[in-house]
């Protein structure tokens, strides 16, 4: 079982927005705005869309944006694309023992 | 351009060891934490160990702790990850990941396969 709760799917038609939610509580998500999101397609590795709640690497689509509420992270994809199609996975710094924390992975189905 | 690239992985039996090699390449390794962070197959990503720029601390996820041990050689531009008694459940893709210093993990490596199997 993961630390962090994100739902196993979630699906949207192309031009769409959907939002992808990662649940922790006050001793991670809750606690520190140092939540990250990433985006892996299959056989690759991860690759960073979100840090710090909200700010984008440099190269990353602005339809890409996070925020949080208590301890609650999302990830809102805007402009749904062909190529968003695939995993993510939110993941927060946690103090100690584990210091980080990840969810279970979110698969997104452009329908 | 930043590059990591794992070797080292490969089939061992319960009980054995294997060592992870990261190559850095496009930054000054010195600078940053470095990470350990896998994935066992179809699964979700786990943080699996961290070590300090200076090499002088070390963090290790409950599950490896005391079989599993972290470092780097900021000279060779590498950082390791020495496994022993591995289990059936340390199967996993192991990728070496370089730490933003904005509290996330910002490039990724192509991974390792690490399989553990009699």
């Amino acid at each position: 079982q993961s630390a962090l709760t994100q739902p196993r799917s979630v699906s949207g038609s192309p031009g769409q927005s959907i939002t992808i939610s990662c649940t922790g509580t006050s001793s991670d998500v809750g606690g520190y705005n140092y939540v990250s999101w990433y985006q892996q397609h299959p056989g690759k590795a991860p690759k960073l869309i979100i840090y710090d709640v909200t700010k984008r690497p440099s190269g990353v689509p602005d339809r890409f944006s996070g925020s949080k509420s208590g301890n609650t992270a999302s990830l809102t994809i805007s402009g749904l694309q062909a190529d968003d199609e695939t995993d993510y996975y939110c993941c927060s710094f946690a103090g100690s023992h584990p210091p980080w924390v990840f969810g279970g992975g979110t698969k997104v189905t452009v329908l | 351009e930043v590059q990591l690239v794992e070797s080292g992985g490969g089939l061992v039996q319960p009980g054995g060891s294997l060592r992870l090699s990261c190559a850095a390449s496009g930054f000054t390794l010195s600078r940053y934490w470095m990470h350990w962070v896998r994935q066992a197959p179809g699964k979700g990503l786990e943080w699996v160990a961290s070590v300090k720029p200076d090499g002088s601390e070390q963090d290790y996820v409950d599950s490896v702790k005391g079989r599993f041990t972290v470092s780097r050689d900021n000279a060779k531009n590498s950082q390791y990850l020495q496994m022993t008694s591995l289990r059936d459940e340390d199967t996993a893709v192991y990728f070496c990941v370089k730490d933003s210093g904005n509290w996330a993990f910002d490039s990724w490596g192509q991974g390792a396969l690490a399989t553990v199997s009699s």
